[in-house]
């Protein structure tokens, strides 16, 4: 039961183009929704976060949204550089006391120069 | 201020075999999470740990699967009798509060079961 979806395995962008990555879930109860970026090799990195309490976050070139209506959130980076080439991981959690995230399957971000 | 260390960084071992895990918190860290992320698959969550207890096993195998923090020392993951389904990156968190909003993840450690 795959709760926090990316349907989009890949995704390029040209340099100084926006790019938007996409996330879906299906556990109304989630209420804290993180991007992690992950570098080949390498363990996940924290990105940006969002509280189910508000509808947008932004952090430099990183915004994420979040509709809850539609259970979706998705990520923003304006401008894109070819240093955010990496795979993106949309997760959410339910705080009970600790936060147990449940991650997505992660889309694969090409920046290309 | 060292990350989130993990190792082994790569781990071969042949079916039956034990596999074990350490993970050394960020410092000051007193909360430790694993998770595994099998081939073309996001990361899954297996255990939450405090030091010297386990509060959440919810996402372990039944079976051969155990993890510890003890007092000193590093976060061990053990897997015990390796099958080649156990094949995957295991990364290791950790974070300074029970509730906190952020995890610090460290490189993983890719296990091949031949």
């Amino acid at each position: 039961d795959q709760q926090v979806k990316q349907n989009s395995p890949s995704l390029s962008v040209q340099e100084g183009r926006i790019s938007i990555l996409n996330c879906d879930y299906t556990n109304s109860m989630f209420d804290y929704f993180l991007w992690y970026k992950k570098y080949p090799a390498e363990g996940p990195t924290f990105l940006i976060s969002i509280s189910s309490i508000k509808d947008k976050n932004e952090d430099g070139r990183f915004t994420v949204f979040l509709n809850k209506s539609a259970k979706h959130l998705s990520l923003h980076i304006v401008p894109s550089q070819p240093g955010d080439s990496a795979v993106y991981f949309c997760a959410a959690s339910v705080f009970g006391g600790y936060q147990k995230v449940t991650f997505g399957t992660g889309t694969k971000l090409q920046v290309i120069p | 201020n060292a990350g989130v260390m993990q190792n082994p960084r790569h781990l071969v071992r042949r079916r039956g075999q034990e596999a074990r895990l350490r993970c050394s918190p960020m410092k000051g860290h007193s909360h430790v999470y694993w998770y595994r992320q099998l081939p073309e698959e996001g990361l899954k969550f297996m255990v939450y740990l405090q030091k010297e207890n386990i509060i959440d096993e919810s996402g372990m195998p039944k079976e051969r699967f155990s993890a510890e923090f003890p007092k000193e020392g590093p976060s061990i993951l053990r897997i015990q009798q390796v099958v080649r389904g156990d094949s995957a990156a295991y990364f290791c968190a950790s974070s300074p509060l029970a509730g906190g909003l952020e995890q610090f993840f460290g490189p993983g450690t890719r296990l091949t079961v031949l």
